[in-house]
């Protein structure tokens, strides 16, 4: 079975410009999350959906962020303009909370750097 | 305060050893445990959920404290290929039950030959 899927697997912008981060989570799963990850702050959530209505995006930095997710197997991150301070590992992650409770599944991560 | 807090390490220990790491959350309705396991510029994966009655899988052994509100993690004859990046995770519990998990900042493990 396919895992989470995300794209760009790595990406560099210039600041200002904007950054479009995708998700594909697993088949079924009705949790997506997306999380960013620094050295010094960790692993921190910054929104979740269930059954693709967003649910708590208080984790988004500010309002340059913004998430969407259109259907059941797409999501999308936007940062716009970005800075560099935006430069991170940024991680999309499904659950499904028919199976064991709360295991979620993460891709592989986007590597974004602002320059 | 953080709502999970574990001690980032590092551990450096020699193949063989047996090495305890620990984890206190905050939130007292926390419902769900877990220990993820990150391996460097990789994503986190599920290793083990921790459930009350303490629980092994192979050479790894997780206990849950919901006293003191303490999660351990012992891994037995540690290999080269543990080395990695222990997450301790709590799911918020209570009213806001909603599968949210709380990350700790992880404690890196360094095992030597």
């Amino acid at each position: 079975d396919a895992g989470v899927i995300q794209s760009p697997r790595h990406e560099v912008t210039e600041m200002g410009q904007e950054v479009t981060l995708r998700c594909k989570p697993i088949s079924g799963h009705d949790y997506l999350f997306w999380y960013r990850q620094t050295m010094m702050r960790g692993l921190e959530l910054l929104i979740y959906f269930n059954n693709n209505v967003p649910i708590d995006d208080s984790g988004m930095p500010e309002d340059r962020f913004s998430a969407k997710m259109p259907n059941a197997s797409f999501s999308t991150l936007k940062i716009q303009p970005s800075e560099p301070r935006d430069s991170a590992v940024y991680f999309c992650a499904s659950s499904s909370h028919r199976g064991p409770s709360y295991e979620q599944y993460f891709g592989p991560g986007t590597r974004l750097t602002v320059t | 305060r953080k709502e999970v807090e574990q001690d980032p390490g590092p551990f450096n220990v020699p193949e063989g050893a047996t090495v305890a790491f620990n984890c206190t959350y905050s939130n007292s309705a926390s419902q769900s445990f877990f220990w993820y396991r990150q391996d460097c510029r990789k994503e986190p994966k599920l290793l083990m959920s921790v459930y009350s009655s303490g629980n092994e899988d192979g050479r790894f052994t997780a206990q849950l404290n919901r006293a003191s509100q303490y999660i351990s993690l012992l891994i037995r004859d540690s290999k080269l290929s543990d080395s990695a990046t222990y997450l301790c995770v709590v799911t918020r519990g209570g009213s806001s039950n909603t599968g949210k998990l709380i990350f700790g900042q992880g404690t890196t493990l360094q095992v030597k030959p």
